[in-house]
């Protein structure tokens, strides 16, 4: 199966600022990556797909990148509902597996 | 409107069985492959199965394969997922997901609130 391994666990970043997320394929998933947004005790929600296309309804400060296997999830300037852990997961191959996720926390 | 409503999660005793099910709604359920992921305690998510629209076709995640079965009932709209030989590291809230074209991207749009499934003596 396809390990997707993701950098770093926790990241710690002040509203207003970039946050940067990565993403990394053992092996080549071409463009079929998805970024999921997911708070405590709620179901993830898809951000991005085919790794740079934005979900129905997500805010332009959302933006993904890369292909192969890196991958890199961008918020340009974070909003307090930005702060929970992202997820990537790949669907270029059975499993579609997940990342194990970055936790964004206000710095 | 997509609704994904998940139930029959349990306290199990390991090596127990237990069978979960989503009854979905808004959307042509029988176009529509469905798929499970569940997240263990304060851990990632994993991708546990997924089924076809006409249930042909079926994959599993290797921490289950052999132990669970996914299965759909199209004239009920209800996704099941058959468990058995549970595992204390089964433990996990279970999600059924869905994507939001069948024949689109293979990411999942629309996902359950989740159900908690606890395998403990």
């Amino acid at each position: 199966e396809i390990v997707m391994t993701q950098s770093p666990a926790t990241l710690s970043v002040s509203p207003g600022e970039r946050a940067t997320l990565s993403c990394r394929a053992s092996q080549s998933v071409s463009s079929n990556l998805a970024w999921y947004q997911q708070k405590p005790g709620q179901a993830p929600r898809l951000l991005i797909y085919g790794a740079s296309t934005r979900a129905t309804g997500i805010p332009a400060r959302f933006s993904g990148s890369g292909s192969g296997t890196e991958f890199t999830l961008t918020i340009s300037s974070l909003q307090s509902e930005d702060f929970a852990v992202y997820s990537c997961q790949q669907y270029n191959g059975w499993p579609h597996t997940f990342g194990q996720g970055t936790k964004l926390e206000i710095k | 409107e997509v609704q994904l409503l998940e139930s029959g999660g349990d306290l199990v005793q390991p090596g127990g069985s237990l069978r979960l099910s989503c009854a979905a709604s808004g959307f042509t359920f029988s176009s529509y492959a469905m798929t499970w992921v569940r997240q263990a305690p304060a851990k990632g998510l994993e991708w546990v199965s997924v089924i076809s629209g006409s249930g042909v076709t079926t994959y599993y995640g290797d921490s289950v394969k052999g132990r669970f079965t996914i299965s759909r009932d199209n004239s009920k709209n209800t996704l099941y997922l058959q468990m058995s030989s549970l595992r204390v590291e089964d433990t996990a809230v279970y999600y059924c997901a869905t994507r939001s074209t069948p024949t689109g991207p293979r990411c999942l749009d629309y996902w359950g609130q989740g159900i908690l499934v606890t395998v403990s003596s």
